[in-house]
């Protein structure tokens, strides 16, 4: 069976301070994708990245990086030098196809508090 | 170019009451998806459906819940009989490729 792990319930940070929400995953598929979604206070779920599990390659966009490492089953995303609109719930989510039927099984989510 | 449309944003309904949630997908967009986030939790997948067919319903409770994607029209979700524990929120997504959320709907059963 797919699960995804957020084991960070909440994070509080500083404002300018680097950040990482951890997210582990379960999946006997050997071809799957993983996600992160971020919801702001205002609800919404708003798409970050998709990355699939034939491309390792960390991906950086402006003040937001991830990591996948397939041998430890983690796909974990990092800001750096943080700031207060980045708080938010984020959700990492898994699925064995980004389209056509490819249902996303999502973690728990981490609450990202960013304090001035 | 507007995105995934949910209607209502709040809906609240008495227990034993019928709900109705709406979603249209963003234009070109044949598949829509139903999830639920319930309060404290994560999203869990509910349905997918493309026009007409009900894909893969694994995620729908067995009672009182039911949803449809007719040729024409929006995507609705459908709870009868509605209990308290009900209450949360609903989010439709549509894709090609991505899926991309609408606003979601609030349900409140009192």
């Amino acid at each position: 069976a797919q699960k995804v792990t957020q084991a960070q319930t909440e994070i509080s940070v500083v404002e300018k301070e680097d950040v990482t929400l951890d997210c582990v995953y379960e999946t006997r598929d050997t071809t799957y994708y993983l996600f992160w979604y971020k919801q702001p206070p205002s609800g919404e779920l708003v798409f970050l990245i998709r990355r699939n599990s034939f491309d390792e390659q960390n991906e950086i966009s402006g003040r937001y990086s991830w990591n996948f490492q397939k041998s430890t089953s983690s796909f974990n995303f990092t800001i750096t030098a943080s700031q207060v609109v980045d708080s938010a719930v984020y959700f990492c989510a898994l699925s064995e196809r980004y389209n056509q039927g490819g249902k996303l099984i999502f973690g728990q989510g981490t609450e990202l508090s960013v304090k001035p | 170019n507007a995105g995934v449309m949910q209607n209502p944003r709040h809906l609240v309904r008495r227990r034993g009451q019928e709900a109705r949630l709406r979603c249209s997908p963003m234009k070109g967009h044949s598949h829509v998806y139903w999830y639920r986030q319930l309060p404290e939790e994560g999203l869990k997948f509910m349905v997918y459906l493309q026009k007409e067919n009900i894909i893969d319903e694994s995620g729908m409770p067995k009672e009182r819940f039911s949803a449809e994607f007719p040729k024409e029209g929006p995507s609705i979700l459908r709870i009868q009989q509605v209990v308290r524990g009900d209450s949360a929120a609903y989010f439709c997504a549509s894709s090609q490729n991505e899926q991309f959320f609408g606003p979601g709907t609030r349900l409140t059963v009192l």
